[in-house]
């Protein structure tokens, strides 16, 4: 079947640094890849739509200046993690949809550590 | 907005059948899915119905969806104890909209 991959898979970064989630599409072209952060024993979050060439899609109260989404490819999505306080420790995982826009593959997620 | 429910646990006992239940109230679901996370992992896609099937079956799991009701259901077949995790159910209209998840479902298999 589809695959996704996350990179990093685990991640800690200083307070006030910034940091990079990688998601790929492995064997089909995704031109829609979503974003989101789970907290521990709680349910996905959406963070927002990235949509390849263009900007991303945020959900209501998710700061695009601080969680900043680039597309730049069919097979590419990043999230990068701008200036990161300890709060913004969790689990982000990101998914893909094929290009029929019905099956939906998840990355293997990312934990984040901001200490 | 959409709203998906689930129970939060379910526990039974090896080799007994498990069912998880999940309510929707978007009327217009397209797809709805059933995904599996283990403890520190992603998310596993376990199987999808269209909403105009009644009844998927794969393997050990039956999904069956009553679409009057807005009632998806998980049954798991003998269950094993390597299927403890967390299921979320979770649904989305047609096309490229984003999808609602539920609350998921902790299951726990005893031996």
């Amino acid at each position: 079947g589809a695959v996704v991959s996350q990179h990093p898979s685990r991640v800690i970064c200083k307070s006030g640094t910034s940091v990079k989630i990688e998601c790929r599409s492995l064997d089909f072209q995704a031109t829609t890849m979503f974003w989101y952060r789970q907290f521990p024993k709680q349910s996905l979050m959406l963070m927002a739509t990235s949509n390849e060439g263009s900007k991303a899609t945020y959900e209501q109260g998710v700061e695009k200046d601080k969680f900043l989404i680039n597309h730049a490819s069919l097979t590419l999505s990043t999230l990068t993690v701008t200036s990161a306080h300890p709060e913004d420790s969790s689990f982000y995982i990101c998914s893909a949809q094929d290009s029929s826009g019905n099956t939906i593959y998840f990355g293997e997620g990312s934990w984040l550590t901001v200490v | 907005g959409e709203d998906v429910e689930q129970s939060l646990f379910l526990s039974v006992r090896e080799g007994d059948s498990s069912v998880i239940n999940c309510t929707y109230t978007d009327s217009s679901s397209t797809y709805l899915y059933w995904y599996k996370q283990e403890p520190g992992a992603g998310l596993q896609l376990l199987t999808y119905i269209f909403s105009n099937m009644d009844m998927k079956q794969d393997q050990r799991l039956t999904v069956l969806l009553n679409k009057k009701d807005k009632h998806l259901s998980l049954r798991i077949a003998d269950t094993q104890t390597g299927d403890s995790a967390i299921y979320f159910c979770a649904e989305k209209g047609g096309g490229y909209q984003k999808v609602t998840f539920g609350t998921g479902t902790k299951l726990q298999v005893i031996p």
